[in-house]
């Protein structure tokens, strides 16, 4: 069965401190991997997303992820965290199952960005 | 640049309402979808549609619970005897291509059942 796991609800990071968030996947077929921001109580933003191209993938805001398929991993990154990326964030895999995509989260991890 | 839209933006209703949520998908898309998320959990899958008919369905989307394209453009999740439980974020997405694995999302419907 497929599933995403995100390591940690919460992640706290100074502001300017690197950010890491951690996504693990399983799947049995190549899947597409993506990052959604969530700022309260607004929708879902795409960050970045992973196709089967490049596996470094840069996204809006500064953020990166690498699909490490040896190790089922797609975290994201930032170098230095701003105040600005205090949100939600959630990874999502994607496969096509029965001729369509069905998009499966994570349980989220909250970001928060300290002075 | 295309976008999809939901409304209403947020609904209030008494508990064992009827509940319609309208999304109108991006207009060359073929996939539908509408997602839940209760407040502070994670985007739960609720149903798929494709080509006029449901494709899959979560253990959540139970028979209270109806979706339909009445017209080409809207796509309507219908709650037809809303719970306190039912109080959540829905949110509509939809799709073209299934070999980019991309969901577009709208900015949400948000459920308050009192």
């Amino acid at each position: 069965a497929q599933s995403v796991t995100q390591l940690g609800s919460h992640v706290s990071v100074s502001e300017g401190a690197l950010v890491l968030l951690r996504c693990n996947y399983s799947s049995s077929v190549p899947p597409y991997l993506f990052w959604y921001v969530q700022y309260p109580n607004q929708g879902l933003q795409l960050l970045l997303k992973y196709t089967s191209a490049a596996t470094l993938v840069k996204g809006i805001n500064g953020f990166e992820a690498e699909f490490k398929k040896s190790e089922t991993s797609f975290h994201l990154t930032k170098p230095s965290a701003h105040m600005s990326d205090a949100a939600e964030y959630f990874c999502a895999v994607t496969f096509i199952s029965g001729g369509y995509n069905k998009l499966i989260f994570g349980a989220g991890t909250r970001l928060a960005v300290h002075p | 640049e295309p976008e999809v839209t939901q409304t209403p933006s947020h609904q209030v209703t008494q508990m064992g309402q009827e509940v319609i949520l309208r999304c109108v998908p991006i207009s060359n898309h073929l996939y539908f979808y509408w997602y839940r998320q209760i407040l502070g959990q994670k985007v739960e899958f609720l149903v798929s549609f494709y080509n006029n008919e449901i494709s899959e369905k979560s253990e959540i989307f139970d028979d209270q619970f109806s979706v339909e394209r009445p017209d080409g453009s809207n796509f309507t999740l219908k709650i037809r005897s809303t719970k306190l439980e039912d109080s959540a974020m829905y949110f509509c997405a939809s799709s073209h291509l299934i070999n980019t694995g991309e969901l577009f999302f709208g900015e949400g419907s948000r459920l308050t059942v009192l």
